[in-house]
């Protein structure tokens, strides 16, 4: 079946470092890709997402790029501050309605 | 309001009350979700409407009765809960349809069981 796998956490970096979150899924077909964030307190917000494969999705300064050789979509941000504390989720949806496959999250926490 | 609002935000309950959640989208969207988020566990799919007509039941507790009356409106109701079903329980709606669409959440209900 559909899954994510993405990296385990916590991540805790100083503020302005490099960022990079690895997603990785295995999905029959071909499946949309997305980034989700989620703020302490909050539900889960669209962060990004790419449709096809070479797709970059980009938002806020985050970026990742739909790798379908490696079947993956990473998140990076160049440089990050201390309000992308969060927890990053990347999650596949391939035949669209309920079938969203979630990874577990990344708790990101930068410190100034 | 803009996209989906739930209520209430927090809410305690003893394991003989019976509440009830409610969700609301104003995306015109035709599909929504019902997610518990639990510590340290994965966002897990509960209950998918399509056009009001419920398509997925994952495996989910008679103590938990989904209500869909119309598309724009989504509820849960609860009775005779357990300690451990208390999360975060997390509203979405989407776009319905083959094409892959994504899930736009509302904040969620902080659910206690006590």
């Amino acid at each position: 079946g559909n899954s994510v796998t993405q990296m385990e956490g916590p991540v805790t970096l100083s503020e302005e470092a490099f960022l990079t979150i690895n997603c990785t899924y295995t999905a029959t077909g071909y499946p949309s890709l997305f980034w989700y964030v989620q703020y302490p307190g909050e539900g889960l917000q669209l962060l990004l997402k790419a449709t096809k494969a070479d797709d970059k999705g980009s938002n806020k300064g985050f970026e990742a790029t739909y790798r379908k050789e490696t079947t993956s979509f990473h998140l990076e941000k160049g440089s990050v501050q201390v309000s992308d504390s969060a927890v990053y989720f990347c999650a596949l949806s391939a035949l669209g309605g309920g079938d969203m496959r979630f990874g577990a999250g990344t708790r990101l926490t930068v410190k100034p | 309001e803009t996209g989906v609002t739930q209520t209430p935000r927090h809410l305690v309950m003893g394991m003989t009350n019976k509440k009830s959640l409610k969700c609301e989208q104003h995306l015109g969207h035709n599909a929504m979700y019902w997610y518990k988020q639990s510590a340290k566990k994965p966002l897990e799919l509960m209950f998918v409407y399509n056009f009001k007509e419920q398509t997925e039941n994952n495996s989910v507790p008679s103590r938990f009765s989904p209500e869909c009356p119309n598309s724009s409106h989504l509820f849960l109701h609860l009775h005779t809960l357990q300690p451990e079903d208390s999360a975060l329980y997390l509203c979405a709606s989407s776009q319905a349809g083959p094409k892959t669409h994504e899930q736009y959440f509302g904040p969620g209900t902080r659910l206690t069981v006590t």
